[in-house]
């Protein structure tokens, strides 16, 4: 089936650094992936939608200076929390919606990765 | 704005009990249904799926079907395992190739041997 990578899939870091999140899609192309924001015990909220080759599109609420994203590639979407604080430490989850090149029956569908715990110190 | 409303949790049963986790939903158009699963410490999994009115939705012992009257998608499970004991989450996707999930609070489920 349809694999989506997240890594790293634990950070810790200081306050006021930077953290990169990497999201790839293995065996399928991706335009579009998704990237999400999930509190303890709670459910996920949609940070924004990543397109491939275009700015991405941000939910309301949401930083777009803070958390930049950069989709460079039909696989490849990436998730960098600027000048984390601890407010920001969270479980972060991307997915990436199947456009072609994997099994037909998986064509459309969003595919979840790991997820990535940040913890800021 | 479309929603998806689970029911209250945690939910705690024996082993070999039955499982229903409800489910109902406010869309605009027909949407997609999903129920996806999340295992300690790991991202989300699709459980099962359907796409529109009375189809069914199965997968390892779980059923949901598409009740467009009652605007629901329940999960059911004869006999739950252990190995179940996870966060249950369901979820819509509203017509047009482009739209978003939209997932409910989810629920915990806990199974005792």
């Amino acid at each position: 089936g349809a694999v989506v990578s997240q890594h790293p899939s634990r950070v810790i870091c200081k306050s006021g650094t930077s953290v990169k999140i990497e999201c790839r899609s293995l065996d399928f192309q991706a335009t579009t992936m998704f990237w999400y924001r999930q509190f303890p015990k709670q459910s996920l909220m949609l940070m924004a939608t990543s397109n491939e080759g275009s700015k991405a599109t941000y939910e309301q609420g949401v930083e777009k200076d803070k958390f930049l994203i950069n989709h460079a590639s039909l696989t490849l979407s990436t998730l960098t929390v600027t000048s984390a604080h601890p407010e920001d430490s969270s479980f972060y989850i991307c997915s990436a919606r199947d456009q072609g090149g994997g099994q037909a029956s998986s064509y459309n569908e969003q595919f979840f990765g790991p997820g990535t715990r940040l913890t800021v110190l | 704005g479309d929603s998806v409303t689970q029911m209250e949790g945690p939910v705690t049963l024996s082993e070999e009990a039955f499982l229903t986790i409800n489910c109902t939903y406010t869309a605009t158009g027909y949407p997609s249904l999903f129920w996806y699963v999340q295992y300690p410490g790991e991202g989300l999994q699709l459980l099962l799926k359907a796409t529109k009115a009375d189809d069914k939705g199965s997968n390892k012992g779980f059923e949901a079907t598409y009740r467009k009257e009652t605007t629901s998608f329940h999960l059911e499970k004869g006999s739950v395992q252990v190995s179940d004991s996870a966060v249950y989450f369901c979820a819509l996707r509203d017509t047009g190739a482009n739209s978003k999930l939209t997932f409910g609070k989810g629920i915990t489920l806990s199974v005792r041997p």
